[in-house]
Protein backbone atom coordinates (compact mmCIF):
# COMPACT_ATOMS: atom_id res chain seq x y z
CA UNK A 1 0.00 0.00 0.00
CA UNK A 2 1.60 3.07 -0.98
CA UNK A 3 1.72 5.95 1.48
CA UNK A 4 1.08 9.75 2.05
CA UNK A 5 2.53 11.37 -0.94
CA UNK A 6 3.82 14.78 -0.45
CA UNK A 7 5.95 17.23 -2.59
CA UNK A 8 7.85 19.35 -2.91
CA UNK A 9 9.95 18.36 0.29
CA UNK A 10 12.19 21.14 0.59
CA UNK A 11 11.19 24.65 -0.56
CA UNK A 12 12.76 28.41 0.13
CA UNK A 13 11.17 31.08 -1.12
CA UNK A 14 11.59 35.29 -0.07
CA UNK A 15 9.12 36.48 2.71
CA UNK A 16 5.87 38.03 0.53
CA UNK A 17 6.39 35.38 -1.90
CA UNK A 18 3.55 32.40 -2.53
CA UNK A 19 4.13 28.76 -2.13
CA UNK A 20 2.13 25.52 -2.67
CA UNK A 21 2.23 22.41 -1.41
CA UNK A 22 0.79 19.24 -2.91
CA UNK A 23 -0.44 16.06 -0.66
CA UNK A 24 -2.04 12.62 -2.05
CA UNK A 25 -3.37 10.68 0.39
CA UNK A 26 -3.92 6.85 0.10
CA UNK A 27 -6.16 5.56 -1.58
CA UNK A 28 -9.96 5.79 -0.27
CA UNK A 29 -8.88 7.51 3.06
CA UNK A 30 -12.06 10.11 3.33
CA UNK A 31 -10.17 12.31 5.70
CA UNK A 32 -7.20 14.64 5.28
CA UNK A 33 -4.99 16.55 7.24
CA UNK A 34 -2.62 19.42 7.19
CA UNK A 35 -0.69 20.22 9.54
CA UNK A 36 2.28 22.25 10.62
CA UNK A 37 5.14 21.87 12.45
CA UNK A 38 7.52 24.59 13.86
CA UNK A 39 11.19 23.20 14.97
CA UNK A 40 11.27 21.65 18.28
CA UNK A 41 7.11 21.33 18.52
CA UNK A 42 4.53 18.84 18.02
CA UNK A 43 2.43 19.04 15.15
CA UNK A 44 -0.47 22.10 15.05
CA UNK A 45 -3.45 20.93 12.78
CA UNK A 46 -4.46 23.84 9.99
CA UNK A 47 -7.26 22.17 8.28
CA UNK A 48 -9.00 19.06 8.18
CA UNK A 49 -11.37 17.94 5.26
CA UNK A 50 -14.06 15.03 4.79
CA UNK A 51 -13.86 13.53 1.37
CA UNK A 52 -13.91 17.52 -0.14
CA UNK A 53 -15.61 19.11 2.43
CA UNK A 54 -13.58 21.52 5.33
CA UNK A 55 -14.92 20.07 8.63
CA UNK A 56 -12.15 22.30 10.77
CA UNK A 57 -9.70 25.00 9.62
CA UNK A 58 -10.44 27.37 13.13
CA UNK A 59 -6.53 27.24 13.41
CA UNK A 60 -5.84 28.50 8.99
CA UNK A 61 -4.37 32.09 9.16
CA UNK A 62 -7.81 32.36 6.60
CA UNK A 63 -5.93 36.36 5.34
CA UNK A 64 -2.86 34.41 3.75
CA UNK A 65 -3.37 30.38 4.03
CA UNK A 66 -5.44 28.46 2.25
CA UNK A 67 -6.62 25.26 0.87
CA UNK A 68 -8.41 22.89 -1.47
CA UNK A 69 -8.86 19.43 -1.91
CA UNK A 70 -10.47 18.93 -5.28
CA UNK A 71 -12.63 15.42 -5.90
CA UNK A 72 -11.87 14.45 -2.24
CA UNK A 73 -8.56 13.00 -3.23
CA UNK A 74 -5.72 15.12 -3.94
CA UNK A 75 -4.89 18.48 -2.12
CA UNK A 76 -3.22 22.00 -2.22
CA UNK A 77 -1.78 24.02 0.84
CA UNK A 78 -1.36 27.69 -0.52
CA UNK A 79 0.68 30.61 1.41
CA UNK A 80 0.29 33.84 -0.04
CA UNK A 81 2.14 36.45 1.12
CA UNK A 82 4.74 34.24 3.01
CA UNK A 83 6.35 36.05 6.35
CA UNK A 84 9.32 34.35 7.93
CA UNK A 85 7.47 33.18 10.85
CA UNK A 86 5.81 30.37 8.55
CA UNK A 87 8.92 28.87 8.44
CA UNK A 88 7.91 25.12 9.36
CA UNK A 89 7.51 21.83 8.33
CA UNK A 90 3.93 20.75 6.66
CA UNK A 91 2.44 17.85 7.06
CA UNK A 92 0.05 15.99 5.10
CA UNK A 93 -1.93 13.18 6.64
CA UNK A 94 -4.95 10.78 6.14
CA UNK A 95 -7.26 8.57 7.88
CA UNK A 96 -9.87 5.91 6.71
CA UNK A 97 -12.37 8.05 7.99
CA UNK A 98 -12.24 11.01 10.92
CA UNK A 99 -13.54 9.42 13.72
CA UNK A 100 -10.91 8.03 16.57
CA UNK A 101 -11.22 4.19 16.10
CA UNK A 102 -8.69 4.98 12.85
CA UNK A 103 -5.04 5.94 12.78
CA UNK A 104 -3.36 9.00 10.73
CA UNK A 105 -0.65 7.98 8.20
CA UNK A 106 1.51 11.08 7.71
CA UNK A 107 3.56 12.00 4.43
CA UNK A 108 6.95 12.73 4.87
CA UNK A 109 6.49 16.49 5.03
CA UNK A 110 7.54 19.41 3.25
CA UNK A 111 10.29 22.07 5.10
CA UNK A 112 9.48 25.57 4.03
CA UNK A 113 12.25 28.01 4.85
CA UNK A 114 11.25 31.96 4.35
CA UNK A 115 14.23 34.44 3.97
CA UNK B 1 -10.14 19.93 23.57
CA UNK B 2 -8.78 17.35 26.13
CA UNK B 3 -5.73 17.76 26.63
CA UNK B 4 -2.33 15.19 27.12
CA UNK B 5 1.10 15.86 29.35
CA UNK B 6 4.34 14.23 28.81
CA UNK B 7 7.65 14.24 30.29
CA UNK B 8 10.07 16.38 28.17
CA UNK B 9 12.42 13.71 27.54
CA UNK B 10 13.23 10.00 29.16
CA UNK B 11 16.49 7.88 28.63
CA UNK B 12 16.74 4.35 28.24
CA UNK B 13 19.70 1.84 27.83
CA UNK B 14 19.73 -0.60 24.65
CA UNK B 15 17.82 -3.62 25.22
CA UNK B 16 15.70 -2.63 28.02
CA UNK B 17 12.01 -1.98 28.38
CA UNK B 18 10.60 1.94 28.34
CA UNK B 19 7.51 3.20 30.20
CA UNK B 20 6.54 6.54 28.74
CA UNK B 21 3.77 8.19 30.78
CA UNK B 22 1.34 10.22 29.30
CA UNK B 23 -1.42 11.78 31.42
CA UNK B 24 -5.30 12.90 30.51
CA UNK B 25 -7.20 13.96 33.41
CA UNK B 26 -9.86 15.49 31.27
CA UNK B 27 -10.41 12.70 28.86
CA UNK B 28 -13.95 12.14 27.85
CA UNK B 29 -15.79 8.54 27.26
CA UNK B 30 -15.72 8.92 23.60
CA UNK B 31 -12.00 9.81 23.63
CA UNK B 32 -9.82 7.43 22.07
CA UNK B 33 -5.75 7.18 23.51
CA UNK B 34 -3.67 7.17 20.09
CA UNK B 35 0.41 6.36 20.25
CA UNK B 36 2.73 8.47 17.66
CA UNK B 37 6.14 8.78 16.92
CA UNK B 38 8.50 10.78 14.97
CA UNK B 39 11.99 9.98 13.84
CA UNK B 40 14.48 13.14 13.22
CA UNK B 41 13.24 14.36 9.88
CA UNK B 42 10.70 11.73 9.29
CA UNK B 43 6.66 12.45 9.48
CA UNK B 44 4.91 11.05 12.71
CA UNK B 45 4.54 7.16 12.59
CA UNK B 46 1.44 5.57 14.45
CA UNK B 47 2.50 3.65 17.13
CA UNK B 48 -0.86 2.26 18.81
CA UNK B 49 -3.98 3.05 19.85
CA UNK B 50 -6.85 2.15 22.37
CA UNK B 51 -10.15 3.10 24.46
CA UNK B 52 -10.24 1.18 27.32
CA UNK B 53 -8.14 -1.94 27.41
CA UNK B 54 -4.16 -2.57 27.69
CA UNK B 55 -3.78 -3.14 23.52
CA UNK B 56 -0.77 -4.95 22.37
CA UNK B 57 0.78 -4.94 18.78
CA UNK B 58 4.09 -5.52 16.73
CA UNK B 59 5.60 -2.51 17.72
CA UNK B 60 4.27 -1.67 21.39
CA UNK B 61 2.14 -2.22 24.40
CA UNK B 62 -0.61 0.20 25.28
CA UNK B 63 -1.66 0.27 29.18
CA UNK B 64 -4.29 2.26 30.02
CA UNK B 65 -5.69 3.08 33.76
CA UNK B 66 -8.90 2.09 35.00
CA UNK B 67 -10.15 5.79 35.23
CA UNK B 68 -8.38 6.15 31.97
CA UNK B 69 -6.79 9.44 33.15
CA UNK B 70 -3.38 8.23 32.00
CA UNK B 71 -1.70 5.79 29.98
CA UNK B 72 1.89 4.45 29.13
CA UNK B 73 3.27 3.08 25.90
CA UNK B 74 5.52 -0.18 26.37
CA UNK B 75 8.58 -0.72 24.52
CA UNK B 76 9.56 -4.11 25.68
CA UNK B 77 12.75 -3.72 24.43
CA UNK B 78 14.11 -0.64 22.98
CA UNK B 79 16.56 -0.64 20.27
CA UNK B 80 18.39 2.80 18.71
CA UNK B 81 16.27 2.59 16.27
CA UNK B 82 13.63 3.82 18.60
CA UNK B 83 14.91 7.12 19.53
CA UNK B 84 12.94 9.64 18.51
CA UNK B 85 9.85 12.19 19.65
CA UNK B 86 6.55 10.09 20.88
CA UNK B 87 3.09 11.64 20.78
CA UNK B 88 0.55 10.86 22.74
CA UNK B 89 -2.78 12.53 21.59
CA UNK B 90 -6.69 11.91 22.06
CA UNK B 91 -9.20 11.43 19.02
CA UNK B 92 -12.62 12.08 19.41
CA UNK B 93 -15.69 9.46 18.12
CA UNK B 94 -17.25 13.31 17.87
CA UNK B 95 -16.38 17.22 16.81
CA UNK B 96 -14.80 15.81 13.57
CA UNK B 97 -12.08 13.34 15.80
CA UNK B 98 -10.65 16.72 16.63
CA UNK B 99 -7.27 15.67 18.19
CA UNK B 100 -4.42 18.30 19.69
CA UNK B 101 -0.83 17.48 19.53
CA UNK B 102 1.43 18.36 22.76
CA UNK B 103 5.19 18.80 22.42
CA UNK B 104 5.92 14.66 22.83
CA UNK B 105 8.38 13.29 24.83
CA UNK B 106 12.19 12.97 23.25
CA UNK B 107 12.93 9.57 24.33
CA UNK B 108 17.33 8.97 23.90
CA UNK B 109 18.58 5.46 23.88
CA UNK B 110 21.95 4.81 24.85
CA UNK B 111 23.68 1.48 23.79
Amino acid sequence: EAGVAQSPRYKIIEKRQSVAFWCNPISGHATLYWYQQILGQGPKLLIQFQNNGVVDDSQLPKDRFSAERLKGVDSTLKIQPAKLEDSAVYLCASSLDWDGTYEQYFGPGTRLTVT
Amino acid sequence: DAKTTQPNSMESNEEEPVHLPCNHSTISGTDYIHWYRQLPSQGPEYVIHGLTSNVNNRMASLAIAEDRKSSTLILHRATLRDAAVYYCILRANTNAGKSTFGDGTTLTVKP
